[in-house]
């Protein structure tokens, strides 16, 4: 079935440096591509919808400039976190699906970012 | 402003009983609900889902019920299984939209 892939799974990283994570449609296009943020215990929340060849889209209270959204072709969007925080330590997860139906959605795996 | 809630953290059912998990909002424009199952450090997982026109969905052991005057739906999974033991979100869309709303989760434990 269709898989969406993350990477990396974790990663640990200094403040004030950037991280990137990926996301990939590993057997399907996605023109679409979302950002969710999920926090110990807490609900998964959306930050930003990623769009193949255009601006992503942030959500109210998400700094576009501190999380960086690339979704340069069909099959990969790029999440990077600039000047990481302690507070930026978080569980990112994305989403795709290769048709416009809500029961297509595929999450990857999630990748745990770590700012010490 | 939680548009989307899971008002129980927590559920512990006995194996083989019916586990019911909650969930409720308040956004009227959400005509599209989805529950799913997330494992610790992995993405989640699609489990069932439910049009606002329709009250019932069923599939297999899972279904869902929505009550759409009370702003009110819930999953029951019956017989519980101790593989069902994982944290559960419901979560719900506008218009179509693939961008989803998620309740908080309830961590479902199946006893033996």
């Amino acid at each position: 079935g269709a898989v969406v892939s993350q990477h990396p799974s974790w990663v640990i990283c200094k403040s004030g440096t950037s991280v990137k994570i990926e996301c990939r449609s590993l057997d399907f296009q996605a023109t679409t591509m979302f950002w969710y943020r999920q926090f110990p215990k807490q609900s998964l929340m959306l930050m930003a919808t990623s769009n193949e060849g255009s601006k992503a889209t942030y959500e109210q209270g998400v700094e576009k400039d501190k999380f960086l959204i690339n979704h340069a072709s069909l099959t990969l969007s790029t999440l990077t976190v600039t000047s990481a925080h302690p507070e930026d330590s978080s569980f990112y997860i994305c989403s795709a699906s290769p048709e416009t139906g809500l029961n297509t959605i595929y999450f990857g795996e999630g990748s745990w970012l770590t700012v010490v | 402003d939680q548009q989307v809630k899971q008002n129980s953290p927590s559920l512990s059912v006995q194996e083989g009983r019916i586990s019911i998990l909650n969930c409720d909002y308040t956004n009227s424009m959400f005509d599209y609900f989805l529950w799913y199952k997330k494992y610790p450090a992995e993405g989640p997982t699609f489990l069932i889902s439910i049009s606002s026109i329709k009250d019932k969905n069923e599939d297999g052991r899972f279904t869902v019920f929505l009550n759409k005057s009370a702003k009110h739906l819930s999953l029951h999974i019956v017989p519980s299984q101790p593989g069902d033991s994982a944290v559960y979100f419901c979560a719900a869309s506008a218009g179509g939209a693939q961008k989803l709303v998620f309740g908080q989760g309830t961590r479902l434990t199946i006893n033996p």
